[in-house]
């Protein structure tokens, strides 16, 4: 059973515009919110990260925006680049620093 | 360069015969881990390392074994190998248990038939 909910499957952005990924936890012991970027035949790699004690995060054009008493965050990329087309993953862990992934994003960026 | 490497990184077999995927980091990271990812299912963890000679089950451990005798090196074996376990599997590792980034290795696609 998938402990972290992630949502869309996929999405089409055009180029300059926003996109949006969301993802859902349930396990309170979770306190530590990275997102990964994987590229065709790469291995994913920390794009950016939150902890709960935190609302929203910016680094560039990412950011994670959190809600914990709903118990969800969120991965926002503006001004979305052909160069951002990959698979996006959120990911929990708690103190022991075992990751539960969501199923993924793929985002297209459109020219 | 800071990196994880696997080997092989391709790998058709067949039913019920044993392998090994190596896997190395030279960052002189503590922890290492073990994921395999499927269409839909995202990356799953079969197996970590918190130490030398210190491993534990992840969610998937299942037709799985692993070991490790020494910090760098973090391999995967398959006893028996069966088509369910048809997969990309992805080595990784870490500072430590803790909240740090996950290095990823380039992934090793297995078909077993």
């Amino acid at each position: 059973q998938q402990q972290v909910k992630q949502s869309p499957q996929s999405l089409i952005v055009q180029k300059g515009g926003i996109s949006i990924i969301n993802c859902a936890y349930e396990n309170t012991a979770f306190d530590y919110f990275p997102w990964y970027q994987q590229f065709p035949g790469k291995g994913p790699a920390l794009l950016i990260a939150i902890r709960p004690d935190v609302s929203e995060k910016k680094e560039g054009r990412f950011t994670i925006s959190f809600n914990k008493s709903a118990k969800q965050f969120s991965l926002h990329i503006m001004d979305s680049q052909p160069g951002d087309s990959a698979t996006y993953f959120c990911a929990a862990t708690d103190s022991w620093g075992k990751l539960q992934f969501g199923a993924g994003t793929q985002v297209v960026v459109t020219p | 360069e800071a990196q994880v490497t696997q080997n092989p990184r391709y790998l058709i077999t067949v039913t019920g015969k044993k392998l090994t995927v190596t896997c190395s980091q030279n960052m002189n990271h503590e922890y290492m881990s073990w994921y395999r990812q499927d269409p839909g299912l995202g990356l799953r963890q079969i197996y970590y390392s918190m130490n030398v000679e210190v491993t534990d089950k992840g969610d998937v451990p299942e037709g799985y074994k692993v070991s490790r005798k020494e910090k760098r090196n973090f391999p995967l074996i398959l006893e028996s190998p069966s088509p369910n376990q048809t997969s990309l599997y992805f080595c990784a590792s870490s500072l430590d248990r803790g909240h740090h980034e996950q290095y990823f290795g380039p992934g090793t696609r297995l078909t077993v038939t």
